[in-house]
């Protein structure tokens, strides 16, 4: 069956410019993660969506960061006024329960490259 | 959460069974052992997890020591597909989100 997609592949802008992330989890799967991986960073986590809401924002690096999600599936990732430390992968995750004893399947990332 | 120790990188030769240790000699009593691997310019995928036992899939298996302060992950057969960065990470099961948190993991390669 179909995994987790993600567009766009790859993003290029321009510093202080907004961008829009998407995430298609795999159908069914309740819980959504994002995580971003940058070069001096490794993987962090970011959010965490549990059907439409979000109990845990904790690794949202700032106020420009914010996410949401629709109809328990499709979750936008939005950065406003990129900064080129924004630049990195953005990697979403869904599992179909929360908790760790469900695997989190990862979609292939947007790299993001703010100039 | 309990922190996690790896090395840095390894190699192993195709064909032979790569061991992977990770030293985790905080761990509490409620806290698993999971592994997921990272193949270049892929996202993370799972690989295996556990609390006392070793467990085994077609994948791996997991060793994790009596006083659960270590354990080691074994690919019996190791292949040129198996080169990835593999993260062990060490977590509380109950009241958890099920977020991940990535230490820097160990860089295997496997070479012919």
């Amino acid at each position: 069956g179909a995994g987790v997609s993600q567009s766009p592949s790859n993003k290029v802008t321009e510093k202080g410019k907004d961008v829009e992330l998407r995430c298609d989890p795999i159908s069914g799967h309740t819980a959504l993660y994002w995580y971003r991986q940058s070069l001096g960073q490794g993987l962090e986590f970011l959010i965490y969506f549990q059907g439409n809401s979000a109990p845990d924002k904790s690794g949202l690096p700032s106020d420009r960061f914010s996410a949401e999600r629709t109809g328990g599936s499709v979750s936008t990732l939005t950065i406003q006024r990129t900064q080129q430390e924004d630049s990195a992968v953005y990697l979403c995750a869904s599992s179909s329960q929360w908790g760790l004893n469900y695997e989190q399947y990862f979609g292939p990332g947007t790299r993001l490259t703010v100039t | 959460d309990a922190k996690t120790t790896q090395p840095t990188s390894m190699d192993c030769a195709e064909g032979r069974a790569a061991n992977l240790p990770c030293n985790h000699s905080t761990i509490s009593g409620n806290e698993y052992v999971y592994w997921y691997r990272q193949i270049h310019s892929q996202g993370p995928q799972y690989i295996i997890h556990g609390l006392k036992n070793n467990e085994t899939n077609e994948m791996a298996s997991l060793i994790i020591t009596e006083d659960r302060k270590s354990s080691t992950l074994i690919l019996p057969h190791a292949t040129l597909r198996d080169t990835a960065v593999y993260y062990c990470i060490v977590r509380v099961e109950a009241g958890n989100t099920g977020k991940l948190i990535f230490g820097q993991g160990t860089t295997l390669q496997v070479k012919p």
